[in-house]
């Protein structure tokens, strides 16, 4: 899997939107970019996942630039209750039973 | 509702004694996964499980076992052997035939060895 790299911490201000940088340098043709979030003390959750086009949901964006070595997840109008720590992990599409790598992600924190 | 349980919530054990964590799922989900969280880490994979009475050690699965009798329950035994069992262990799982790496959650357990 492709080795990824995220800030440790950021802030931003409630009702603004929320930009969640990360390099993925050696990224493969094949690889996705996902992105998953856990709130202190639960379990991680899925966001958004994309390939080389930008994706939206209804939690998210996903910014892949065109050589796919950077991604941003943008929280358009970020809460107090986005407040996580976010995780960006680079992995080959797979059927079930995949080994997801989990790094330290990037504590994003939501001010009022 | 469809969802991962995992219990107890909190669990306190001696130093020494085997302890057994409970992940129970009801999403008819093929593939199964137990991870462990230390302060301010990521996680690290213990075991995985693609199908019923099949499992393969992940990342971190020495003083671990796991037996998958049952397609909707994976338990984790912390053995005696494992140095430092005191964290934060989060069981998941995922669908058969999808094409990313969509993980469903339970609440977590955490573990306190005395």
């Amino acid at each position: 899997d492709a080795k990824t790299t995220q800030p440790t911490s950021m802030d931003c201000a409630e009702g603004r939107a929320a930009n969640l940088p990360c390099n993925h340098s050696t990224i493969s043709g094949n690889e996705y970019v996902y992105w998953y979030r856990q709130i202190h003390s639960q379990g991680p959750q899925y966001i958004i996942h994309g390939l080389k086009n930008n994706e939206t949901n209804e939690m998210a964006s996903l910014i892949i630039t065109e050589d796919r070595k950077s991604s941003t997840l943008i929280l358009p109008h970020a809460t107090l209750r986005d407040t996580a720590v976010y995780y960006c992990i680079v992995r080959v599409a797979e059927t079930s039973g995949s080994r997801l790598t989990f790094g330290e992600g990037t504590q994003l924190t939501v001010n009022p | 509702d469809g969802g991962i349980t995992q219990s107890p919530k909190y669990l306190f054990r001696k130093e020494g004694q085997n302890v057994t964590l409970s992940c129970e799922q009801n999403l008819n989900h093929d593939a199964m996964y137990w991870y462990r969280q230390d302060p301010g880490q990521g996680l690290r994979l213990i075991y995985y499980s693609q199908i019923v009475n099949d499992f393969q050690k992940g990342d971190i699965a020495e003083g671990y076992s796991v037996s998958r009798e049952k397609k909707e329950s994976f338990p984790l035994t912390v053995t005696s052997a494992q140095k430092n069992p005191t964290a934060f262990y989060l069981c998941a799982s995922s669908p058969p035939g999808t094409s990313f790496n969509e993980q469903f959650f339970g609440p977590g357990t955490r573990l306190t060895v005395l």
